[in-house]
């Protein structure tokens, strides 16, 4: 099985940069995901990663340390927009299916 | 279009009562995924499908069944609702490295 942790929520201002941690235990990793989920709403994909290092995609990138176990969502030049839960995923060899963390919360204030 | 559709988006019913959730998809995926998500616990995964013959139970399946009548539909029911079977629950759509969620079905049990 999988043990996924995020930290709970936190507070940035609108056009800095905001780091949002994941570390997780897993028996067989296969692939660590970053989704975005505003209040209410279905979550919406923004990354993969399945070996180490930076993956970039315009405002946002994810890091990944698999000797670690740990990952994490950089987010820049934050946007009111961007206020969201993000959810850390992990995916175990064997079943292809998706762990997710509780999610980390972001507001992002003027 | 929406790419997965949920029916209904909002249902109030009581204990013991039968309720079925209905999940399309266009997106020709074969893998589709029943989650629930709860304030505090994130989602969870309740059954998922590789195939029309393929149904698989995920981490919390106790109360729940599921019907995969074809490659675009994928249906949970709850045979007997009870209470703390109140959830938003999302219905997903994969491919290897990508699920793409569902709008959600908000359901309250009373």
């Amino acid at each position: 099985g999988q043990n996924i942790d995020q930290p709970t929520e936190m507070t940035a201002t609108e056009g800095a940069i905001v780091q949002i941690n994941c570390t997780y235990q897993t028996s067989g990793f296969n692939g660590l995901f970053w989704y975005q989920q505003h209040a209410g709403e279905a979550p919406t994909f923004l990354s993969y990663n399945v070996l180490d290092g930076l993956e970039e995609k315009g405002r946002f990138s994810s890091f990944l340390s698999r000797s670690k176990g740990y990952s994490y969502l950089l987010l820049k030049e934050l946007q009111m927009k961007d206020s969201a839960s993000y959810l850390c995923a992990v995916r175990e060899y064997g079943n292809n299916r998706l762990a997710f963390g509780k999610g980390n919360q972001v507001v992002v204030i003027p | 279009d929406a790419d997965v559709t949920q029916t209904p988006r909002n249902r109030i019913t009581k204990t013991g009562k039968r309720i079925m959730l209905e999940c399309s998809q266009t997106k020709g995926h074969d893998r589709m995924y029943w989650y629930r998500q709860d304030p505090g616990l994130g989602l969870r995964l309740i059954y998922y499908s590789f195939d029309v013959k393929d149904i698989n139970k995920g981490e919390i399946s106790d109360g729940y069944s599921v019907s995969r009548q074809a490659q675009a539909k994928f249906s949970l029911s709850l045979e007997s609702a009870i209470p703390n079977q109140t959830a938003l629950y999302f219905c997903a759509t994969g491919l290897a490295n990508e699920q793409f969620f569902g709008p959600g079905t908000r359901l309250t049990v009373l």
